[in-house]
């Protein structure tokens, strides 16, 4: 069974740099891509990116300039790097597994606070 | 972007019922659409893929259907599992985006 355990700090100031990292167990890490999706509180998903063995990223064009997901296939991790944090980078990430474009695996999910 | 509109957000029912949840693409995307169910503090889970492809575990009474710009998810007999909210995901092209999401609450 695949499990995807994910970590990284929950409270941040404006200005900082979230930094979260994905870790998964079971499957097969290369055959897929791996993504980050964020959910604010009360509101819906927001996708974020993706990231292949590889290195081969795709990124959500309104944050492309912020964001950075890099993987290291050594210990099956991939990790999101987002840049200068405000307010309303505040929510619930989730890393997950992509099948065929689909999330069939998730993470448990890491509440950011971004809060001065 | 491709933009999608679910309706309703909010929807009141019956555990027995039969349920319809909408999701309108701005732009066809043929049938790259998924379906998720999210309960409170989890993470969402795959129920539909590919418009009508039913995910492996996920009960039989959840259906899909659709093409182009309109889809529906339909649960033929609602369960008291079943009250969680819904998503549906375009994937035909990035960024993949969601709808807002529709809440099931019991009635």
């Amino acid at each position: 069974q695949v499990q995807l355990q994910q970590w990284g700090a929950g409270l941040l100031k404006p200005s900082e740099t979230l930094s979260l990292t994905c870790a998964v167990f079971g499957g097969s890490f290369s055959r897929y891509y791996w993504s980050w999706i964020r959910q604010p509180p009360g509101k819906g998903l927001e996708w974020i990116g993706e990231i292949n063995h590889s290195g081969n990223t795709n990124y959500n064009p309104s944050l492309k300039s912020r964001v950075t997901i890099s993987v290291d296939t050594s210990k099956n991790q991939f990790s999101l790097n987002l840049s200068s944090v405000t307010a309303a980078d505040t929510a619930v990430y989730y890393c997950a597994r992509v099948a065929g474009a689909v999330y069939d695996f998730w993470g448990q999910g890491t509440l950011v606070t971004v809060s001065s | 972007d491709i933009q999608m509109t679910q309706s309703p957000s909010t929807l009141s029912a019956s555990v027995g019922d039969r349920v319809t949840i909408t999701c309108r693409a701005s732009q066809s995307i043929s049938t790259w659409l998924a379906w998720y169910q999210q309960k409170p503090g989890k993470a969402p889970k795959l129920l539909i893929y590919k418009a009508s492809g039913l995910e492996s575990g996920v009960p039989s009474r959840f259906s899909g259907s659709g093409s182009g710009t309109e889809f529906t998810l339909t649960i033929s007999s609602l369960q008291p599992d079943d009250f969680a909210t819904y998503y549906c995901q375009q994937y035909n092209s990035y960024p993949y985006t969601f709808g807002q999401g529709t809440k099931l609450e019991i009635k």
